[in-house]
């Protein structure tokens, strides 16, 4: 079976400073992992994936994410939080080969950056 | 390019009613998901379409739940008649290719409320 953990409901960082959002995963071979995130009355926008290749992928609004497979994770990451990043942040995983394009989602994480 | 679009943003309805939900996905893309999201839970996979074709409808939670994609573009997804569980968004996801790696891109959601 195939399954996030965003452990964090909510992470709170003053702006300027370095943000980390948690992500692990469970899920049968390899895995394609993707970060989303929903701003308020939006919908899920896609930040970022990693396929194979480098651990660090760099995406969207200076966001990158590790990919750790030893710790099953995939944490997103951005050196320096703006007021504006803050939004609900979903990570997501489908397993390689997978014939089915079906997502699985986390719960969600609220990160609020104060000014 | 236009993105995924729904319709409609918010609906409120009392339990014993009939909603239809509408999808539109990015132009020429043969992919379409449904995905829910009940309050502060995970985004669930519902089904998913090539074309006209259902791939895959083991997220599809009973038979209260009927979608439809006439002629491989728009979907809809009707709920009849409606339990106050069917609360949640309800979001639409489309995507180019079938492949595994491939970036499903969603819509903005649209909120049902059952009373």
């Amino acid at each position: 079976a195939q399954s996030v953990a965003q452990p964090e409901d909510q992470v709170n960082v003053a702006e300027g400073n370095p943000l980390t959002v948690k992500c692990t995963y469970s899920v049968s071979g390899n895995p394609y992992l993707f970060w989303y995130v929903q701003y308020p009355n939006r919908g899920l926008q896609f930040l970022l994936k990693y396929i194979t290749g480098d651990n660090l992928v760099k995406g969207s609004y200076g966001f990158e994410a590790e990919f750790n497979k030893s710790q099953t994770s995939f944490h997103l990451k951005k050196p320096s939080a703006l007021v504006s990043d803050s939004a609900l942040y979903f990570c997501a995983v489908r397993a390689a080969g997978s014939t089915l394009g079906r997502l699985y989602f986390g719960r969600g994480t609220q990160l609020t950056v104060w000014p | 390019e236009a993105g995924v679009t729904q319709f409609p943003s918010h609906s409120v309805i009392e339990k014993g009613q009939t909603v239809t939900l509408r999808c539109d996905p990015i132009s020429g893309h043969d992919n379409l998901y449904w995905y829910r999201r009940v309050m502060g839970k995970e985004i669930k996979f519902l089904l998913h379409f090539v074309k006209e074709s259902k791939q895959d409808e083991s997220g599809m939670p009973n038979n209260r739940f009927l979608a439809e994609r006439t002629g491989g573009t728009y979907s809809t997804l009707k709920v009849q008649p409606a339990e106050l569980e069917d609360s949640g968004v309800y979001f639409c996801a489309s995507s180019l290719y079938r492949g595994s790696t491939d970036t499903q891109y969603f819509g903005p959601g649209t909120r049902l409320t059952v009373l």
